[in-house]
């Protein structure tokens, strides 16, 4: 059974750079035909997808974000990892990693992990 | 980005019930649309792909439908562990995007 597992810090400071990793057991994220990615969900708000990287190295970022985020991934530890800068208590939210098959929706969730910006 | 509109934002329903949720997407998105289950405290569960296939595990009573820019989530008969929030997600294009989510409740 695939899981995924974020791990962080639970608080940032305003400005500082938020950094997040996932990881993976049972399954590698070096799988043909994923894509892994992660998507947040402020306090009492909705869904919003921050960005994406296929199994191949491709990498999307959602544009509102693009300036500030970085994806980077550790096939030898099966894990990947965001970092997301100058961040302000908009940023606050629980975080997920999730996994999403090529040409169909999201199959996988971690459990999420709630960052929260403040001085 | 593709805009995905959910209706209602929020419903009340009985044990039973025939629930169905609408998301319209500001344009065309062939069949690539997923409906997902949260409750509070927990990570989305996944129900639907491709409009209207079931996830792994997921039971019958859920069901998707439609293609294009308009789509529907049903659940046959309401039971108690379905109260919860209800988010539809297109994957048609970059950015990905989420509706507004609609909360069943009783």
């Amino acid at each position: 059974q695939l899981q995924l597992q974020e791990s962080g810090p639970g608080l940032v400071k305003p400005s500082e750079t938020l950094s997040l990793t996932c990881t993976v057991s049972g399954g590698s994220i070096s799988s043909s035909n994923y894509y892994w990615g992660w998507i947040r969900q402020p306090p009492g708000k909705g869904l919003e997808w921050i960005a994406s990287f296929y199994y191949s190295g491709s990498t999307y970022y959602n544009p509102s974000l693009k300036s500030r985020v970085t994806l980077s991934v550790d096939t030898s530890k099966n894990q990947f990892s965001l970092k997301l800068s100058s961040v302000t208590a908009a940023d606050t939210a629980v975080y997920y990693c999730a996994r999403r098959l090529y040409g169909s929706g999201i199959d996988y969730w971690g459990q999420g992990t709630l960052v929260t910006v403040s001085s | 980005d593709i805009q995905m509109t959910q209706s209602p934002s929020s419903l009340s329903a009985s044990i039973g019930d025939r629930v169905t949720i609408t998301c319209r997407a500001s344009q065309g998105i062939s069949n690539y649309l997923a409906w997902f289950q949260q409750k509070p405290g927990k990570a989305p569960k996944s129900l639907i792909y491709a409009a209207s296939s079931l996830q792994s595990g997921v039971p019958s009573k859920f069901s998707g439908s439609g293609s294009g820019t308009d789509f529907t989530l049903t659940i046959s008969t309401l039971q108690p562990e379905d109260f919860a929030t209800y988010y539809c997600q297109q994957y048609s294009v970059y950015p990905l995007t989420f509706g507004g989510g609609t909360k069943v409740e009783i």
